[in-house]
This record gives structure tokens, C-alpha cells and sequence, in this order.
């Protein structure tokens, strides 16, 4: 069974700053693909950023940027340049590689910023 | 187009009794699944319909909690003598079937807040 944690429930930055969130994973799956979902107040689960494990190039979008140490079983995220709109739960999740399949997630980090 | 809908967005119960939450995933999303994220807590996998295959139900936490899917389209989760620890949001995402060597994402409703009083 895979495991994610994330240790970090509460993180608070300034706007404009750049923040990194942190995950670690527990799996025996060699393939496999890790996400960072956002989740506004609004309940809504937004895919923030996706990693496919056999890469060694770790994923950026725009602002937002990961980075993947597949021995170490680390996958930070990192936010540069945050904006109010930023402020969100945001959690990290797994999931094999096949065609489809659940996701577990972990426990969430609180991000809030502060204007 | 249109994403995925939940209804209700928050219901209301007494212990004991029994609730039905409706999900309608994205048209030709052939994959459905429903997730409960308890208060502070990470979302938790409950069940997973792919298609006709049987469902994959072994995230359901005890036997009062089951979900039926007609054909690729409604779903609905059905939780009966509710306790008041079953209080949560109840997500339900839906993917496209790309293949087992494609990634398919999964799109997720707005949940649905049960409070079990």
C-alpha cells in the first residue's frame, strides 16, 4: 500500500515571496505518478502540477514548480512570485501507473497569503 | 463544457437515518470515483466504477455504505443508518479511458458536505 505525508499543516508567506511545500511518499511501485491538487474554500479540487516518476526532469507550471527526488521519495512544491489567489489547502497524492486508478492522498497543508 | 455535478451541495441528517448523494460525471467518462474527505483530513478513496467491469469498492468503509453507477452515467452513494462519524465531504471525479499506459485525469465535483447530527 503507498503512503503520502505531508508535514506541514499550516504555512503562511507574503505576497510576492516564494514558498515550498512538502511531501514525502511511501510506495514499492518502480512506476508511478505524483500530483499536487489545490483546494480553494470553495471544495473544489484543482490539479496544480503532475510528475511522472520515470522522469528524471522535474515538472514546472508557470509559477509553479516541483522537485522530485525518486530515491529520497521527496516531492516539494514550489510556489514562486504567490498571489492572494494562492491561499488554498493544498495536497499532495499518488498514483500507479496504469491506466486508471485511485489517487491517495495526504493530509494537507493550510497555505495562506498574506497581502 | 460541463464539469462534474454533486447534489446535494450540503445535507443536513439525523443518526439513523439513511442518505443518498447523487454525482453526474463528465459525458463519455467511462471511469467514476468517490472520495470522503473528513474535517482536516486528506480525501480517502471509497469506490471505483470503470465501464462494465465490477467495482473496485475496497475503500468502502463498513457495509452500510454502497454506490451503484447506471451504464457511464449517474452515480449515486447510499449511506444507511448514519453515524455521526460518517460526517464529511463527499467528492466524486470522473476520467476519460485513454488506455492502461496513458494517464487519464481525474476531474472532480465540487462535493457534497454531509453533517450527520
Amino acid at each position: 500500500a503507498q503512503t503520502v505525508t505531508q508535514s506541514q499543516p499550516e504555512m503562511s508567506v507574503q505576497e510576492a515571496e516564494t514558498v515550498t511545500l512538502s511531501c514525502t511518499y511511501d510506495t514499492s511501485e518502480n512506476n508511478y505518478y505524483l500530483f499536487w491538487y489545490k483546494q480553494p474554500p470553495s471544495r473544489q479540487m484543482i490539479l496544480v502540477i503532475r510528475q511522472e516518476a520515470y522522469k528524471q526532469q522535474n515538472a514546472t507550471e508557470n509559477r509553479f514548480s516541483v522537485n522530485f527526488q525518486k530515491a529520497a521519495k521527496s516531492f516539494s512544491l514550489k510556489i514562486s512570485d504567490s498571489q492572494l489567489g494562492d491561499t488554498a489547502m493544498y495536497f499532495c497524492a499518488f498514483m500507479k501507473h496504469v491506466g486508471n486508478e485511485k489517487l491517495t492522498f495526504g493530509t494537507g497543508t493550510r497555505l495562506t497569503i498574506i497581502p | 463544457g460541463a464539469g462534474v455535478s454533486q447534489s446535494p451541495s450540503n445535507k443536513v441528517t439525523e443518526k439513523g437515518k439513511d442518505v443518498e448523494l447523487r454525482c453526474d460525471p463528465i459525458s463519455g467518462h467511462t471511469a467514476l470515483y468517490w472520495y470522503r474527505q473528513r474535517l482536516g483530513q486528506g480525501l480517502e478513496f471509497l469506490i471505483y466504477f470503470q465501464g462494465n467491469s465490477a467495482p473496485d469498492k475496497s475503500g468502502l468503509p463498513s457495509d452500510r455504505f454502497s454506490a451503484e453507477r447506471t451504464g457511464e452515467s449517474v452515480s449515486t452513494l447510499t449511506i444507511q443508518r448514519t453515524q455521526q462519524e460518517d460526517s464529511a465531504v463527499y467528492l466524486c471525479a470522473s476520467s476519460f479511458d485513454y488506455g492502461q499506459e496513458v494517464y487519464n485525469e481525474q476531474f472532480f465535483g465540487p462535493g457534497t458536505r454531509l453533517t450527520v447530527l
